[in-house]
C-alpha cells in the first residue's frame, strides 16, 4: 500500500539556520502531495502541497517540490524563526486530498534564539 | 477555507464508557473525516464520514467501538465507546471542501481514559 517515509527527529536549529525535512514516497499512480504543521496542543494546519510531478508548493517561507523521478517532496525553508517550532508531518493522496490521507511519522522541529 | 469547530477539545473519562465527539463546520463540505493520532505518533484515518449513510471504516476500525454519524453536509459525530487506556488519543475531524481539495482539520479532542 501507500506509504511516506520522514526524515526522523528530533531537529535543533539556531535562529536563521537553514531548514531541510527530507520525504519520500511509495504509491501507485501520481498522489498529490503535502506538508501539515502542528503546532503544541493544536490540530494540523496545510502548510503547501503540490498535485503534480515538478509542481513547487510554497507558503510563509516554506517551499517543497514533487520530485517524481525520487519519490521525494522535501521540506526547506532558508531561514527559520522561534515560531517555525513544531511537528512537521508529510502527507500523500491518491486525489487531489479529498480522498485517505497517509501520514509520515512527523518531525518535530525546535527552533532556538 | 471553512472553519472546523470540534467538541469537546479535551475530556477525561472512566474506562468502560463512551464520548461522543462533535464535528461543526460553518459552510457545506463534500467530504468529511475522522482520524486518531495516539501519544507522540502520526495519524491515522479511523473512517469517512459518508451524508446519509454507514461510514466507511479503515481495516482495524469497526462501527461497533467508532459509530459515526453524519446527517448533513456541515455536522458529524464520532462516538468511542467502551473506552479503555489504549483509547487515549488526539481525535481530529478533516474536512475537504471538493473533489480534489485538500483536506483542513479541526483542532482535535484530547481524550484520557483513566
Amino acid at each position: 500500500g501507500d506509504s511516506v517515509t520522514q526524515m526522523e527527529g528530533p531537529v535543533t536549529l539556531s535562529e536563521e539556520a537553514f531548514l531541510t525535512i527530507n520525504c519520500t514516497y511509495t504509491a501507485t499512480g501520481y498522489p498529490s502531495l503535502f506538508w501539515y504543521v502542528q503546532y503544541p496542543g493544536e490540530g494540523l494546519q496545510l502548510l503547501l502541497k503540490a498535485t503534480k510531478a515538478d509542481d513547487k508548493g510554497s507558503n510563509k517561507g516554506f517551499e517543497a517540490t514533487y520530485r517524481k523521478e525520487t519519490t521525494s517532496f522535501h521540506l526547506e525553508k532558508g531561514s527559520v524563526q522561534v515560531s517555525d517550532s513544531a511537528v512537521y508531518f508529510c502527507a500523500l493522496s491518491a486525489r487531489g486530498g479529498s480522498e485517505k490521507l497517509v501520514f509520515g511519522k512527523g518531525t518535530k522541529l525546535t527552533v532556538n534564539p | 477555507s471553512a472553519v472546523i469547530s470540534q467538541k469537546p477539545s479535551r475530556d477525561i473519562c472512566q474506562r468502560g464508557t463512551s464520548l461522543t465527539i462533535q464535528c461543526q463546520v460553518d459552510s457545506q463540505v463534500t467530504m468529511m473525516f475522522w482520524y486518531r493520532q495516539q501519544p507522540g505518533q502520526s495519524l491515522t484515518l479511523i473512517a469517512t464520514a459518508n451524508q446519509g449513510s454507514e461510514a466507511t471504516y479503515e481495516s482495524g476500525f469497526v462501527i461497533d467501538k467508532f459509530p459515526i454519524s453524519r446527517p448533513n453536509l456541515t455536522f458529524s459525530t464520532l462516538t468511542v465507546s467502551n473506552m479503555s487506556p489504549e483509547d487515549s488519543s488526539i481525535y481530529l475531524c478533516s474536512v475537504a471542501t471538493g473533489w480534489d481539495q485538500p483536506q483542513h482539520f479541526g483542532d482535535g479532542t484530547r481524550l484520557s481514559i483513566l
